[in-house]
């Protein structure tokens, strides 16, 4: 079992539709969530992060999460042709006290079509 | 404004042949990481530093070495390269040892292993 999953996809939404990316995680003790995003060719950058149960809304944007479901998700609202890349989950593993890895799925590929 | 820089961009290699990978900040960041990313498998941890003077294995460090030169510089050296090595190489830094999950990437260096 891979400790980070994600759907490799790809997902499909016509422009406006709400994308839904979901991941699940295997380590019951990770403390911290977040979203990259990858444009094609690109390197990651860093679109959402959470720590507690429940939602984090952040513009179009919302990151979910269910601790003892090990499951985090991110919604995107009204869906942009811009918004086309692949959106990787990442969990952060602790030691001591600090967050100091951070392990990645695989990424799942969204396509948004005009 | 450079943030991470990575060099080289592209690298062709024959099986055997060695090389450094460069990398450094200007974000005074205390931690620093390189990743390699292969398709279906995401991005892998190989090295970190979490700080000056320190580093650890990540996922998978065999048939690497590194050097955390000083707080701006990590590098990431193949003494002998294998085509199971040709992926796409990301260096990146954080400031607090990722508390906050924001990885600052450089823009990738892409190596082929002939």
């Amino acid at each position: 079992q891979k400790e980070v999953e994600q759907n490799s996809g790809p997902l499909s939404v016509p422009e406006g539709a709400i994308a839904s990316l979901n991941c699940t995680y295997s380590d019951r003790v990770s403390q911290s969530f977040f979203w990259y995003r990858q444009y094609s060719g690109k390197s990651p950058e860093l679109i959402m992060s959470i720590y507690s149960n429940g939602d984090k809304e952040d513009g179009r944007f919302t990151a979910q999460l269910n601790k003892a479901s090990q499951y985090v998700s991110l919604l995107i609202r009204d869906s942009q042709p811009s918004d086309s890349a692949t959106y990787l989950c990442a969990v952060g593993r602790n030691y001591g006290g600090a967050t100091n890895k951070l392990i990645f799925g695989t990424g799942t590929l969204l396509a948004v079509q005009p | 404004n450079a943030g991470v820089t990575q060099t080289p961009k592209f690298q062709v290699l024959k099986t055997g042949q060695s090389m450094t990978l460069q990398c450094a900040q200007d974000m005074n960041h205390n931690s620093m990481y390189w990743y390699r990313q292969d398709p279906g498998m995401g991005l892998r941890l190989i090295y970190y530093s979490a700080s000056e003077g320190t580093t650890d294995k990540g996922e998978v460090p065999n048939g690497y070495n590194v050097s955390r030169l000083n707080k701006r510089e990590f590098s990431l050296r193949l003494e002998s390269a294998a085509p199971s090595q040709t992926s796409v190489y990301f260096c990146a830094s954080t400031w607090d040892g990722l508390n906050t999950g924001e990885l600052f990437f450089g823009e990738g260096s892409r190596l082929t292993v002939l």
